[in-house]
């Protein structure tokens, strides 16, 4: 089943302590992308890479980091997390040999919770 | 870059009655559309898209409108069904980023 895969679902940290989110696609799309979800804002882009070692700032990359080592994952990492950074995370593909005509494939989220 | 206004926020239909939601784009080089339907618990899904080259695409109880000149695009739903309540989200992608609307809430009654 083609699917986009986050890990984990629920994450409940504490300031300062270093995480990572993981995701994972299995449809060899070379475009790959990070978004947070808050009441109000919709969902707001942090990262996106276009394939292995090409990445670029969304709307929202401040406290983030990500790398794509590798063309099926794309992890998100908070080197020290803050409060503000609680939000429901979404990680997405998209087939980019259509340019960025095409949908994307979301995971189906993690909420993360920073106190 | 681009800025997409979505309305209403929330929205309350009876079951059988139609639903429209509307998104704004600010970019004219903006040229595709797509909706996406967010259930609980879960991601979005693409539900229907529409390129600049059209100007009506319609999938069933589904459809969506786009007025270039305008730049704004709607969302419709007709003979609306329990099951179609969710938060639904419009997207302009530009370039390789993609701005989404900050989503409408629709609730069916039954």
């Amino acid at each position: 089943e083609a699917q986009v895969t986050q890990n984990p679902r629920y994450l409940i940290t504490v300031t300062g302590k270093k995480l990572t989110v993981t995701c994972s696609q299995n449809m060899n799309h070379e475009y790959m992308s990070w978004y947070r979800q808050d009441p109000g804002l919709g969902l707001r882009q942090i990262y996106y890479s276009m394939n292995v070692e090409v990445t670029d700032k969304g709307d929202v990359p401040e406290g983030y980091k990500v790398s794509r080592k590798e063309k099926r994952n794309f992890p998100l990492i908070l080197e020290s997390p803050s409060p503000n950074q609680t939000s429901l995370y979404f990680c997405a593909s998209r087939d980019s040999l259509s340019s960025y005509n095409s949908p994307l494939h979301f995971g189906n989220g993690t909420r993360l919770t920073v106190t | 870059g681009e800025n997409v206004e979505q309305h209403p926020s929330t929205l309350s239909v009876q079951e059988g009655d139609s639903a429209v939601i509307k998104c704004t784009y600010s970019d004219s080089a903006s040229n595709y559309f797509p909706w996406y339907k967010q259930e609980l618990g879960k991601g979005p899904q693409l539900i229907i898209d529409i390129r600049s080259n059209v100007g009506e695409k319609k999938d069933q109880r589904i459809a969506v409108t786009l007025n270039k000149t305008a730049k704004h695009f709607s969302l419709h739903i007709t003979e609306t069904q329990p099951e179609d309540s969710a938060v639904y989200f419009c997207a302009a992608p530009l370039d390789q980023k993609v701005t989404f609307g900050t989503g409408t809430k629709l609730q069916v009654i039954p």
